[in-house]
């Protein structure tokens, strides 16, 4: 596509539910980022793709989110058991390649109620 | 560890006054620096970077930054505020030995307000 799209745009979910937020990169990109933004602050890495390879899952904050991009293209953050604290702006980036510009997408804002 | 620090959360100029937004970083060894630029409703988009080249890096919309490793910052600037500039910015880094200039860490940034 022409730029990095993200669904749902807003979403509201329950305590406790599982959400999945959608990622679909700039077409032919090779690597896919997702952060997340709180209020107030600047975006915090999550983890990142290379093709559909997992290459570093460090930021994730625990074992309630997970992430997966199985055919190289499309991603999706997956948060289980929602918490208030899970409510932020989750963002996608992507690059062609290693060392070029990342592009954002609108981000999806999750609130947990 | 590398850190971002963007001194000062809301900045307040007046259409046409000299804009400085100040960024300083820490690294062991001189990262890539970025500075992103996020409108209302929006995804953030790159305004420039520095590499590697010239320490007085342009980039769109006639904001710069320079690079000065001595004082580990890359503060950006633009001569004459115009009302558009409006917006929140957001400064980065990236790690050099790895060339993954996706995976960043972002300063808290700064919303800069462009009065009449």
């Amino acid at each position: 596509g022409a730029g990095v799209s993200q669904s749902p745009r807003y979403k509201v979910t329950k305590r406790g539910q599982d959400v999945a937020l959608r990622c679909d990169p700039i077409s032919g990109h090779v690597s896919l980022y997702w952060y997340r933004q709180a209020l107030g602050q600047g975006p915090e890495f999550l983890t990142y793709f290379n093709y559909e390879a997992q290459q570093d899952k460090s930021g994730l904050p625990n074992d309630r989110f997970s992430a997966e991009r199985p055919e190289g293209s499309i991603s999706t953050l997956t948060i289980q058991r929602t918490e208030q604290r899970d409510s932020a702006m989750y963002r996608c980036a992507s690059t062609s390649n290693m060392n070029t510009e990342a592009f954002f997408g609108q981000g999806t804002r999750l609130t947990v109620v | 560890a590398q850190s971002v620090t963007q001194l000062g959360s809301h900045v307040s100029v007046s259409e046409g006054a000299l804009v400085l937004l100040r960024c300083n970083y820490s690294s062991s060894v001189p990262p890539y620096l970025f500075w992103y630029v996020q409108y209302p409703n929006q995804g953030l988009q790159l305004l420039l970077k520095y590499t590697s080249a010239a320490t007085l890096v342009k980039g769109i919309n006639g904001f710069e930054a320079e690079f000065k490793k001595s004082e580990t910052s890359f503060h950006l600037t633009k001569p004459s505020a115009h009302m558009s500039d409006a917006a929140e910015y957001f400064c980065a880094v990236s790690d050099r030995s790895s060339g993954n200039t996706g995976k960043l860490i972002f300063g808290q940034g700064t919303t800069l307000q462009v009065k009449p």
